[in-house]
């Protein structure tokens, strides 16, 4: 079946820790993208991906940080740097950066600090 | 700046009954897309429909239906006879214009529906 993984769904961690969320789709999708979602709020572009080892800021990318070095991968690296961590994370494709593609999302990770 | 706005934060309705979601936007570029997104308690995010700025046909997909009016910068969200499992929170976005490279999409702030028995 084809789609997008992200693992765990659940990730506990010590404040002052560096945490890595994987996102890996085998849609041979071109663009990935990275979106963050608080209680009671809609999504916010952390970073995104057009192609393999490019990557752009989204609007809140200050304390994340990310890599593409496989086209089917796309890790979200939370730093200590990141001061209010705790939310949903959720990992999307697109089959081209192009615009009015839709994108397809993964089930998400909720990441708890404390 | 483009702004997707959904003035309703949660609508209840009881089972059978119609419900519309009111998306209303704002950009600059004279090329956009338009997008419902459904998320269910799961969490994922669930594509449901697109339209672009030239189309301002409605859409009907089953008990779903979509009316978009550039004269009002609105692109409505109409569930007709709701059921339990249409219950979850409803997003509408869009996508920005050719200038910008990536295919972002700007969120609203979500609905959340909650249908009962």
């Amino acid at each position: 079946d084809g789609g997008i993984t992200q693992s765990p769904k659940y990730l506990f961690r010590k404040e002052g820790q560096n945490v890595t969320l994987s996102c890996e789709q085998n849609l041979n999708h071109d663009a990935m993208y990275w979106y963050r979602q608080d209680p009671g709020q809609g999504l916010r572009l952390i970073y995104y991906s057009q192609i393999v080892n490019d990557f752009q800021k989204g609007d809140i990318a200050e304390g994340y940080s990310v890599s593409r070095e496989k086209k089917e991968s796309f890790p979200l690296t939370v730093t200590s740097a990141q001061k209010n961590p705790t939310a949903f994370y959720l990992c999307a494709s697109s089959p081209s950066p192009g615009q009015g593609y839709e994108q397809y999302f993964g089930p998400g990770t909720r990441l708890t600090v404390t | 700046a483009q702004k997707v706005t959904q003035a309703q934060t949660e609508i209840s309705v009881v089972e059978k009954e119609d419900v519309t979601l009111d998306c209303v936007y704002e950009t600059r570029d004279t090329t956009y897309y338009l997008f419902w997104y459904k998320q269910p308690p799961s969490g994922e995010l669930v594509f449901l429909i697109r339209r672009n700025s030239f189309d301002e046909q409605n859409e009907i997909s089953g008990r779903y239906s979509w009316n978009f009016q550039k004269s009002t910068s609105s692109f409505n969200f109409t569930i007709t006879a709701s059921q339990v499992v249409d219950s979850a929170v409803y997003f509408c976005a869009l996508s920005e214009g050719f200038k910008a490279a990536g295919n972002k999409l700007t969120f609203g702030g979500g609905t959340r529906v909650l249908v009962k028995p």
